[in-house]
């Protein structure tokens, strides 16, 4: 069973509204990413940290910002939520190099922005 | 670019038929790794392939890794209605953000009882 916790599990908000999406492991990893799914497609990674104080943005352009002040800790935050939004936000932590180690993500969050 | 192309986008079969997903890239890949996202739910890691010509068995699923090490394979044997899902490759990413991977766009699996 992955140790890698997400909340809200879903989460439904109105436009205009700041969120935070929080994602917990327990694994102690260093490295932790962000990815977002459109229901059924492909994943898109729009945050990574490789440790403490790290984040860099992904591949895919993303309004919303992220933290690292704690190893077991990387939050996600939309300052102003837009239906655009609406999606699966996946956070994911890998033992090493993922390309070795592998992902292990968590539950996800589904948000919708109405 | 980098992406890895994955075929079918969809695949429908009848319960206890087989099943293959391909997954195909323009470079040669230092290894490949395969996921499975049930309905509803988030990927899981399945199994990474790294050596030329590699061949992985896990019950009735078998991974290929080309021996060129441009294109892989997942192939299920007589598919029962667990194997429900989304298929996912992914490849690594080379550039400014080394060691993160790439994912294809999936096959979505779907067995008829």
């Amino acid at each position: 069973e992955a140790d890698i916790y997400q909340t809200p599990r879903y989460l439904v908000i109105g436009t205009g509204k700041k969120i935070t999406l929080e994602c917990s492991q327990t694994m102690g990893h260093d490295k932790m990413y962000w990815y977002q799914q459109d229901p059924g497609m492909e994943l898109h990674l729009i945050h990574y940290s490789y440790g403490v104080n790290s984040t860099e943005k992904g591949d895919l352009s993303s309004e919303s910002t992220v933290s690292r002040i704690r190893t077991e800790h990387f939050p996600l935050t939309l300052e102003s939520a837009r239906p655009s939004h609406t999606s699966q936000y996946l956070c994911a932590s890998s033992a090493g190099p993922p390309t070795v180690y592998g992902y292990t993500f968590g539950s996800g969050t589904r948000l919708t922005v109405v | 670019g980098q992406q890895v192309m994955q075929i079918p986008q969809y695949q429908h079969v009848q319960e206890g038929e087989d099943f293959t997903t391909y997954c195909n890239s323009s470079t040669t890949l230092s290894n490949i790794q395969w996921y499975k996202q049930r309905p509803g739910g988030h990927p899981v890691f399945l199994i990474q392939l790294v050596k030329s010509g590699e061949v992985k068995k896990q019950k009735r699923l078998t991974f290929q890794f080309g021996e060129a090490k441009k294109n892989s394979s997942l192939h299920i044997t007589a598919t029962q209605t667990t194997d429900v899902g989304t298929y996912f490759c992914a490849r690594p990413y080379y550039g400014g953000s080394q060691g993160n991977l790439i994912f294809g766009k999936g096959t979505k699996l779907s067995v008829k009882p």
